[in-house]
């Protein structure tokens, strides 16, 4: 089955800085690739997604890279800002073969001010 | 407005005895399912429905059961309960394959 590594688990940034999370997985017939945003106390939320027909997508500060030969997709946030803190998931399934969505660890992310 | 409702919020409860967690859409979403979330393994997902009558095992079935007798509603059923199943236990619902997940709010239940 699908095994999705999410790094890092953790990343503290400066307000205003840009953070990076990457993500691998390993079926290479997964097609869908969303991130989810999880604020304390509350359940996952999605932020971005993108298919496998799509290397990049935007959402203003929010972009998502796919890379489908290495197996990668990473979730770049632009001019952070304290609210962006959370904890984040990367996620991936197959939608031919009706698999649902197998998540990574996640990554708490601090904005610090 | 439409939403996913997850009742109880929190439970306590003891060893081997029979637990479930209620998980309710007003969606009208075919694809259900339940993940539970612990320190330092994300989200996990347990089972999963694709409709009426529907239910798949997940990565970590072990211990849980799940029924779909109806599109709104897929209760997860612990049918021992053991203190590894202490967990925060989310339920999700989408569309289709392939769209946005809308998650609960969670049940965090503790086994003692």
């Amino acid at each position: 089955g699908e095994n999705v590594e999410q790094h890092p688990s953790t990343l503290s940034v400066q307000e205003g800085d840009s953070a990076v999370i990457k993500c691998t997985y390993s079926d290479s017939a997964s097609n869908y690739f969303p991130w989810y945003k999880q604020e304390l106390g509350k359940g996952p939320q999605l932020i971005i997604d993108i298919r496998s027909n799509v290397g990049e997508k935007k959402d203003q500060r929010i972009a998502v890279t796919l890379n489908k030969t290495a197996k990668h997709f990473s979730l770049h946030i632009t001019e952070t800002q304290p609210e962006d803190s959370a904890v984040y998931f990367c996620a991936a399934s197959q939608h031919q073969a009706g698999t649902a969505l197998i998540f990574g660890k996640g990554t708490t992310l601090s904005v610090s001010s | 407005d439409a939403e996913i409702t997850q009742s109880p919020r929190h439970k306590i409860t003891e060893t081997g005895r029979q637990v479930t967690l209620a998980c309710h859409q007003t969606w009208n979403h075919n694809n259900m399912f339940w993940y539970r979330q612990d320190l330092g393994h994300g989200l996990r997902l347990i089972h999963y429905s694709y409709g009426v009558q529907d239910t798949n095992k997940g990565e970590v079935s072990d211990g849980y059961s799940v029924s779909r007798s109806n599109t709104e509603d897929l209760p997860l059923t612990l049918e021992s309960a053991a203190s590894s199943q202490t967990s925060v236990y989310f339920c999700a619902s989408s569309t289709a394959l392939n769209t946005e997940a809308f998650f609960g709010q969670g049940t965090r239940l503790t086994v003692v």
